[in-house]
């Protein structure tokens, strides 16, 4: 059984970068599937942020392009994304999740992250 | 980017009653439209996909129909642990993946 876990920092002082960490058990993240990251502010809906598939390609949200880089560590079986220049707008849970084409059948239970001085 | 609509906001519904919530596409996507749940402090949940498919363990009062545009999730008859937020996905022609802005199902 396929599970995600989420790490961080929790809190972030604006203009630096996040560094966020997606340990996952029970698969290969470089067999098959994509994986993707999902942000949620609060009291808000979910927002993709970008999806890394199994080959290592990847693809982004076109507005959030500029500031967020997601890669793989096959053989940790980790997926990372960091966050440049953070702002207040980037306070959120951030999720992993496998997906299945565009689906998210799996997912972390997601990491709090601040941004405040 | 396709935006995802969804009403009403908030569904005040009783136990054992029938909950419809609607999602609309700003253009066509197919089927391609999935529907989540999610509870307070919880990760979003795989509910529906396809626009009609459950996802595996997902009870059958949980319903999905619509394609094209506009998207309906039927809960049959509601239980105590139904009472939660649902969003709705669009997954057509990514990216962009979006999702709709949430209908909260609260206890009448």
């Amino acid at each position: 059984q396929v599970q995600l876990q989420e790490s961080g920092p929790g809190l972030v002082k604006p203009s630096e970068t996040l560094s966020l960490m997606c340990t996952v058990s029970g698969y290969s993240i470089g067999s098959g599937f994509y994986w993707g990251w999902i942000r949620q502010p609060p009291g808000k809906g979910p927002e993709w942020i970008g999806t890394i598939y199994h080959s290592g390609t990847t693809s982004y949200n076109p507005p959030l392009k500029s500031r967020f880089t997601i890669s793989m560590d096959t053989s940790n079986n980790q997926l990372s994304l960091k966050v440049g220049s953070v702002t207040a707008a980037d306070t959120a849970v951030y999720y992993c999740a496998r997906q299945e084409g565009g689906i998210f059948d799996v997912w972390g239970q997601g990491t709090v992250v601040t941004v405040s001085s | 980017e396709i935006v995802m609509t969804q009403s009403p906001a908030t569904l005040s519904v009783s136990p054992g009653e029938r909950a419809t919530l609607s999602c609309r596409a700003s253009q066509y996507i197919s089927r391609h439209l999935a529907w989540y749940q999610q509870k307070p402090g919880q990760a979003p949940r795989l509910l529906i996909y396809d626009a009609s498919t459950r996802a595996t363990g997902i009870p059958d009062r949980f319903s999905g129909s619509g394609s094209g545009t506009e998207f309906t999730l039927t809960i049959s008859s509601l239980q105590s642990e139904d009472f939660a937020l649902y969003y709705c996905q669009n997954y057509d022609n990514w990216p962009p993946l979006t999702f709709g802005g949430g209908t909260r199902v609260e206890i009448k």
